[in-house]
């Protein structure tokens, strides 16, 4: 099944920085890939997703690059403030073959974002 | 709010006990989701239905676990005979017609087995 892999599991970064999180999936078939932050004590909330077709994604400050080849794909989010201090997770899911469109997100284990003012 | 919603929020049990867990998805989203999250840990997928249908389970669902969906709306996860292991926030999750769908989730219920 699929594996998925996030680093590192603890960035710190100053205001006005960027910050990178990357990971890395094994199933080949995995072609939608979405990022959630979390909060402390909040639902995981989903920021930005790319699917397979697509390399790069944009949203204001966060983009999202995949290498389909190399099998990972990155989080960047520039310009960092206080309130994008959470926990981010990536996910990797494929449809199921002759199914009914069922979804599994394998999630990866976490980065722990720390914004310094 | 009309995001999903979990009931209880928290749950205190003794080991041994039962307890169930509520979810109500968006209104019109037809796919639903059970995950756990244990602290530090990215969600794992428990259980999936489609409407009414219970159509994926994963391994980590022991034949302690049983979730329902009468009627395709609201749906239960139930726990029986709870061990501490089970200590857990249990997410639920919906989403709506098609694959690579946004899945949101609700805001979890989370156990704690003493």
């Amino acid at each position: 099944g699929e594996n998925v892999e996030q680093h590192p599991s603890t960035l710190s970064v100053q205001e006005g920085d960027s910050a990178v999180i990357k990971c890395t999936y094994s199933d080949s078939a995995s072609n939608y890939f979405p990022w959630y932050k979390q909060e402390l004590g909040k639902r995981p909330q989903l920021i930005i997703d790319i699917r397979s077709n697509v390399g790069e994604k944009k949203d204001q400050r966060i983009a999202v690059t995949l290498n389909k080849t190399a099998k990972h794909f990155s989080l960047h989010i520039t310009e960092t403030q206080p309130e994008d201090s959470a926990v981010y997770f990536c996910a990797a899911s494929n449809p199921l073959t002759g199914n009914t469109g069922f979804q599994k997100l394998v999630f990866g284990t976490g980065t722990r974002l720390l914004v310094s003012p | 709010d009309t995001g999903v919603s979990q009931d209880p929020r928290h749950k205190i049990t003794k080991r041994g006990q039962n307890v169930t867990f509520r979810c109500d998805p968006i209104s019109e989203h037809n796919r639903l989701y059970w995950y756990r999250q244990t602290l530090g840990q990215g969600p794992e997928f428990l259980t999936y239905f489609q409407n009414e249908a219970q159509l994926e389970k994963s391994r980590l669902l022991s034949d302690r676990f049983s979730a329902e969906r009468p009627k395709g709306s609201f749906s239960t996860l139930e726990i029986q005979r709870t061990e501490q292991g089970d200590s857990a926030m249990y997410l639920c999750a919906s989403s709506l017609g098609q694959w690579g769908n946004t899945i949101y989730f609700g805001e979890g219920s989370w156990l704690t087995v003493v």
